[in-house]
């Protein structure tokens, strides 16, 4: 139990477009998803909170407006990497939690590997 | 502000040769102290989590516990398919999550 399921696993695209990721709860309902960013050879940061039927909250220093999160359903939260650029290359994971009780684990995908060139 | 520390940075094990990896953490309330195991270009497997001192969980070769500072991650006779990266993460009343930097084991055969 407790699946989560991201897609794609990795992406390529072009300097100024868009990239869109999508977070999916296969098992379970998650009013709140988590989406991290990881460098190589280092650990995981938190980039913003995703919200079922409400704004995302973002981390201090992440730029709202190129990191785009909607979480449109209990099931789904989905990460638009806006006007990309090679330093927006990176590795994206999210995350879920069972909602059963407040100490549960955190459930990640399988990341998403971003080259922006 | 929570913190977490791991140590080693890095650990290269020969395989059965068993060892232990080191979470050191501070934090305000500690709601609960979690283990995932990380492979090259994939998202971290959950492994344990600890509420408590004194608190054992064990899972094939691992055994992780925990003190009110420190969490240990016994490796018994490690195979090569061990190898990964391992995180510590911390959770505290407040619902955040804290991670560390990861130990990278390399088990060779």
């Amino acid at each position: 139990g407790a699946v989560v399921s991201q897609h794609p696993s990795r992406v390529i695209c072009k300097s100024g477009t868009s990239v869109k990721i999508e977070c999916r709860s296969l098992d379970f309902q998650a009013t709140t998803m988590f989406w991290y960013r990881q460098f190589p050879k280092q650990s995981l940061m938190l980039m913003a909170t995703s919200n079922e039927g409400s704004k995302a909250t973002y981390e201090q220093g992440v730029e709202k407006d190129k990191f785009l999160i909607n979480h449109a359903s209990l099931t789904l939260s989905t990460l638009t990497v806006t006007s990309a650029h090679p330093e927006d290359s990176s590795f994206y994971i999210c995350s879920a939690r069972v909602p059963i009780w407040d100490n549960s684990p955190l459930h990640f995908g399988n990341g998403t590997r971003l080259t922006v060139t | 502000e929570d913190q977490v520390t791991q140590s080693p940075e890095a650990l290269r094990l020969q395989e059965g040769e068993s060892s232990s990896l080191n979470c050191s953490y501070t934090v305000s309330g500690l709601r609960g102290l979690f283990w995932y195991r990380q492979d090259p270009g994939k998202g971290p497997e959950f492994l344990f989590t600890l509420y408590s001192a004194g608190e054992e969980k064990e899972k094939e070769r691992l055994k992780a516990t925990l003190t009110k500072k420190e969490s240990f991650l016994h490796i018994t006779a490690p195979k090569p398919e061990d190898s990964a990266t391992y995180l510590c993460a911390v959770q505290d009343y407040g619902q955040n999550f804290v991670f560390g930097p990861g130990t990278r084991l390399s088990v060779l055969p």
